[in-house]
This record gives structure tokens, C-alpha cells and sequence, in this order.
């Protein structure tokens, strides 16, 4: 069983297209996160969720918008792609925000032509 | 705000020999945790190991140690008896222990890749 999956796992998509990732655990996590790894594999923190409420919004462009229907699922939805999204975005959970482990998605690559 | 630094970009090592990975890190807090993620070709990340700032002995996790040495902020990663399954880049990250608006946040150093000689 996948503790945390994400679709799709590569998405290659044109400029100014609106797209979607969705991310789900099964681990019963309460805090979900999304990452950005760019094309140097630089990490960065996007967003974080705990219990469905955004408690982490880094400087992010308002073209990201993240979703949170329930505590399992944290999607990540981006307006207007450009070509400077191109990167690996990853999904994590962890029990809560005080859990020092996360558990990481495999990844989306994004490929913005 | 917190920074992480890994100076190595690259590093190498034979099989069964030992290699040690450099961390150094810069924050005002008193207590935080350390980790060492290893992200493989398959780009999944891997926790390796985990350091708890308030622990002054060092973690270990079978042929994974660190030497966490507080006051000169620095936290490497010995590998021992070095096997091809540990070719990977390998990330240095921090978490705050403190509440807040970033709690929770990993601040990731930018990589070590880690290349396994046979």
C-alpha cells in the first residue's frame, strides 16, 4: 500500500494551461505539505495543512492554489502555467505538525512547454 | 530565518569504505531537529536519519551515524561500509521546534551527490 501517492506523476503541459496534483495519504496524518524541487534540486516549501487549514504559505505566486478537502488529501491546483514551474513538485504528510518525520510523495514532474 | 549548507556538491566513495557528508547550519533557536533525506534516481525521498538538538548523543541507524556538534552548527552524515544501494543525492534539512508560522517547515541544504565506486 502507498503511504503517500500523488497523480499524476508527469505531467507535461503548455504555457498559460491551468493543471492539477492531487496528493493522498493513508497514514491518518492530520499536516500535509507541498514541496518544490527545482531543476538544481533545490527543496523548498510550498504550502502546509494541518486538520484542512493552511498554517504554512510561503512566498508563493497566487497562481498556486492549494486545496484541502479532507484531512487525506492536499491537491495543488496552478492558473496560468509558466515556463518557470517546470520542477518536481513533492506531497508529504506527518502525523502532526509537531512530528518530526515527514513521509514524501513519489513526486510530479511538471513540464511546462 | 533559518539556512542550511551543504558545501559539497559532489562526493565519492569506494564500496565498503566510509564517507562522511558535511552540514552546517545557521538559526537563533535553541532546539530544532536535523535530518539526512536520501533521494535515489527514482527521485522518492527517504528519511535516513534524525537528530533531536536537545540529544547530545549522536543518532545512529545501522551503518548511518552523525556527528551533531551544537555549538559550531554542524551536523554530517558518516556512512560506513558504503554499498552501490547508497548512491543517491543526500539532503541536510532542519525543522524548527518552536511554534509559529513555519512549524512544521523543512529547511533543505542544497544536496550532496553521493556516487558509489565498486
Amino acid at each position: 500500500d502507498t503511504a503517500v501517492s500523488q497523480t499524476p506523476k508527469y505531467l507535461v503541459t503548455q504555457m498559460g494551461n491551468d493543471k492539477s496534483i492531487k496528493c493522498e495519504q493513508n497514514l491518518g496524518h492530520d499536516t500535509m505539505y507541498w514541496y518544490k524541487q527545482d531543476s538544481k534540486k533545490f527543496l523548498k516549501i510550498m504550502f502546509s495543512y494541518n486538520n484542512k487549514e493552511l498554517i504554512i504559505n510561503e512566498t508563493v505566486p497566487n497562481r498556486f492554489s492549494p486545496k484541502s478537502p479532507d484531512k487525506a488529501h492536499l491537491n495543488l491546483h496552478i492558473n496560468s502555467l509558466e515556463l518557470g514551474d517546470s520542477a518536481v513538485y513533492f506531497c508529504a504528510s506527518s502525523r502532526g505538525v509537531g512530528s518530526y518525520e515527514q513521509y514524501f510523495g513519489p513526486g510530479t514532474r511538471l513540464t511546462v512547454t | 530565518a533559518q539556512t542550511v549548507t551543504q558545501s559539497q556538491p559532489e562526493m565519492s566513495v569506494q564500496e565498503a569504505e566510509t564517507v562522511t557528508l558535511s552540514c552546517t547550519y545557521d538559526t537563533s533557536e535553541s532546539d530544532y531537529y536535523l535530518f539526512w533525506y536520501k533521494q535515489p534516481p527514482s527521485r522518492q525521498m527517504i528519511l535516513v536519519i534524525r537528530q533531536e538538538a536537545y540529544k547530545q548523543q549522536n543518532a545512529t541507524e545501522n551503518r548511518f551515524s552523525v556527528n551533531f556538534q551544537k555549538a559550531a552548527k554542524s551536523f554530517s552524515l558518516k556512512i560506513s561500509d558504503s554499498q552501490l544501494g547508497d548512491a543517491a543525492m543526500y539532503f541536510c534539512a532542519y525543522r524548527s521546534a518552536a511554534g509559529g508560522t513555519s512549524y512544521g517547515k523543512l529547511t533543505f541544504g542544497q544536496g550532496t551527490i553521493l556516487t558509489v565506486h565498486p
